[in-house]
């Protein structure tokens, strides 16, 4: 079974600074896809960025980007230049494909906070 | 283009009770995916319908069960309420196996 891990529970950074949120997760699949969701007070989850693992280069949206470590099953969210709005829970998402379901299993979140 | 909606937003049930949760999938999308989010948790994956067919389940018991409809919207429906199902149930929408939309949810309380 497939188990992502973020072992932040809570951060906070100061606006207009960047802070990097951390992600493991661990598979024995090699076909996969992995995804930052945002989820504020609101509670509807929004993607941020997706990752497919046949690629090596790390996706970049906008001031978000994801440092991707296949070997480390590693899986980090960098938020550049934080702006009040990025306060949320993040929640790392891997996505394997079991039969003909494509599944996505979460972490538990990290809280972030960006204070002026 | 419209997103991902779900209806209703709110449900008080008593225990014993059953519900049913609706979903309408973004414009373009032919895959349904049902998550259950508990309090403080991450959500977790209950089933996904593609072409109106159950094509993958979680760890969730019989009681939980969907339909899909031909416009590709979708149900979730519990039966037997436990205290436990108490969450925010999400509706995610993609087109097959591509990245999932969610919608806002909704929040079940059962007392």
């Amino acid at each position: 079974a497939q188990t992502v891990t973020q072992s932040q529970p809570e951060m906070s950074v100061q606006e207009a600074e960047t802070v990097t949120l951390s992600c493991t997760y661990d598979t024995s699949e090699n076909n996969y896809y992995l995804f930052w969701y945002k989820q504020p007070p609101s509670r509807q989850m929004i993607l941020v960025i997706r990752q497919e693992a046949y690629k090596q280069q790390n996706a970049t949206e906008n001031r978000f980007s994801v440092n991707f470590q296949k070997a480390a099953k590693s899986f980090s969210l960098k938020i550049s230049d934080s702006q009040l709005g990025d306060t949320a829970m993040y929640f790392c998402a891997f996505m394997n494909f079991t039969g003909t379901a494509s599944k996505l299993t979460f972490g538990t979140g990290t809280r972030l906070q960006v204070t002026l | 283009e419209t997103g991902v909606t779900q209806s209703p937003t709110h449900l008080i049930k008593t225990r014993g009770q059953q519900v049913t949760l609706r979903c309408s999938s973004q414009s373009g999308h032919n895959t349904v995916s049902w998550y259950q989010q508990a309090l403080g948790q991450g959500p977790q994956f209950i089933f996904q319908y593609y072409r109106e067919e159950e094509n993958g389940r979680g760890n969730f018991p019989p009681r939980f069960s969907g339909l899909q409809f031909p416009n590709y919207s979708s149900e979730l429906n519990v039966n037997a309420l436990e205290l436990d199902d108490s969450a925010l149930y999400l509706c995610a929408s993609s087109f097959w196996r591509a990245e999932q939309y969610f919608g806002p949810g909704t929040r079940l309380t059962v007392t």
